[in-house]
């Protein structure tokens, strides 16, 4: 069953520094989004990305995040100068044209020291 | 705007006893309603979703949620839980508008107990 795949599963990275989280994901979806989960807290929407662009950012997103789809495959989210309070679980999610549903991949655990 | 409120925070319970996850939500457009259920150290699975039709519906794991219109309500069931159901839920709902962004609750993590 084809799913959504981050890389990596845990990285650790000092503050300040520039971090980037990577996600395949499922192969005919359209719709790509990135959602983080502080410890202990909900998830939360950071950006949705169609045709391209970014079709709606949420408050969190701000000038030191941006997303980006390098290739046919791949969708990663770089956060320029990373901070204590990103430390958090990052979520990629992909969903097809037509579907209601988005597909969540397994996380990436951004440890900020 | 949609918002996501699950009441329980906790539910400890006995193995093989009935439990109920509660979740409300507000929303000025319809909505889709998911459960997502997230296992320690581990991504979101999803549980079940409503779109429309019957009410009740059924989702992995023995897991079944009821839709109520009236009270905007999305609780999540299952007659007999397993010492393996130990993991944090998750309601969600997303506009039936296009797209999929999704509205999380802040989860409900459900213990059982041998």
């Amino acid at each position: 069953e084809p799913e959504v795949t981050q890389t990596p599963s845990h990285q650790v990275t000092q503050m300040g520094q520039e971090v980037i989280l990577r996600c395949v994901p499922i192969s005919n979806h359209l719709y790509f989004y990135w959602y983080r989960q502080i410890l202990g807290q909900k998830v939360e929407f950071l950006v949705s990305f169609y045709n391209n662009e970014i079709s709606e950012k949420s408050e969190i997103f701000d000038d030191q995040f941006s997303v980006e789809r390098p290739d046919g495959s791949n969708f990663t989210l770089k956060i320029r100068s990373t901070k204590l309070e990103d430390s958090a679980m990052y979520f990629c999610a992909s969903g097809r044209q037509g579907a209601v549903e988005a597909f969540f991949g397994q996380g990436t655990r951004l440890t900020v020291v | 705007a949609q918002s996501v409120t699950q009441l329980d925070s906790q539910v400890p319970v006995f193995e093989e006893a009935p439990v109920e996850l509660r979740c409300n939500y507000s929303s000025s457009v319809s909505v889709y309603l998911f459960w997502y259920v997230q296992y320690p150290n581990q991504g979101l699975q999803l549980l079940l979703k409503y779109l429309s039709g019957s009410t009740l519906v059924k989702g992995i794991n023995g897991f079944e949620a009821e839709f109520n219109k009236s009270q905007t309500s999305f609780h999540l069931r299952k007659p007999s839980v397993h010492i393996s159901d130990t993991a944090e839920y998750f309601c969600a709902v997303s506009p039936n508008t296009g797209g999929f962004k999704t509205i999380f609750g802040a989860g409900t993590r459900l213990f059982v107990k041998a």
